[in-house]
């Protein structure tokens, strides 16, 4: 079965400080793995997607992630945290067929 | 302009009665999708239409049924809503049914059910 873990229900950091959000996938195949971001009482926004090339993948708002294909990992980073970077964050992995499945959400909060 | 849009945001309603939500999106996406999110912030698949056609069908149960008009459109109706149905519904689009393309997701529909 496909899946994605997302082991830490909630990372608090310090603004200014690097933010490291985990995500682990279990997959066959090729892996496609999104990162989502959900400001509250929001919809669901894309920050940024691996699906081949440069296991670093840039995304929005200074998001960044690395895929680690040994470690079967994607962890969402960003090099210093702002306040308004407090939101609900979403490893995807997308199956052919175009089902996603969701990690189960980490919980971000950024103190000033 | 809104990619995709849900309406109502809002939906509270009794136990038993028969409820639609709507979706549109003009992003000429061919697919669409609706996840249905739980209190606990889990999120998962409902259905999936490729060009009105349906391509996902998760173990959900019969008295919800989409209908999707034209590509541009995927609507949910619910039929006896019981208080478990209570959750936000989330619509969904992208491009194509390859694995490489990012979906677009609306604001969420607030379903209640007392």
């Amino acid at each position: 079965a496909q899946s994605v873990a997302q082991p830490e229900d909630q990372v608090n950091v310090a603004e200014g400080n690097p933010l490291t959000v985990k995500c682990t996938y279990s997959v066959s195949g090729n892996p496609y793995l999104f990162w989502y971001v959900q400001y509250p009482n929001r919809g669901l926004q894309f920050l940024l997607k691996y699906i081949t090339g440069d296991n670093l993948v840039k995304g929005s708002y200074g998001f960044e992630a690395e895929f680690n294909k040994s470690q079967t990992s994607f962890h969402l980073k960003k090099p210093s945290a702002l306040v308004s970077d407090s939101a609900l964050y979403f490893c995807v992995h997308k199956a052919a067929g175009n089902k996603l499945t969701f990690g189960g959400g980490t919980r971000v909060l950024v103190k000033p | 302009d809104t990619a995709v849009s849900q309406t109502p945001k809002y939906l509270v309603t009794q136990m038993g009665n028969d409820k639609s939500i709507k979706c549109e999106q003009n992003l000429g996406h061919d697919t669409m999708y609706w996840y249905k999110q739980d209190s606990k912030k889990f999120l998962k698949i409902m259905f999936s239409y490729n060009n009105k056609e349906l391509i996902i069908n998760e173990t959900v149960p019969n008295r919800f049924s989409p209908k999707s008009p034209d590509k541009a459109h995927l609507n949910l109706h619910i039929n006896s809503l019981e208080l478990g149905d209570s959750a936000v519904y989330f619509c969904a689009s992208s491009q194509g049914r390859g694995s490489n393309t990012e979906a677009f997701f609306g604001q969420g529909t607030r379903l209640t059910v007392v």
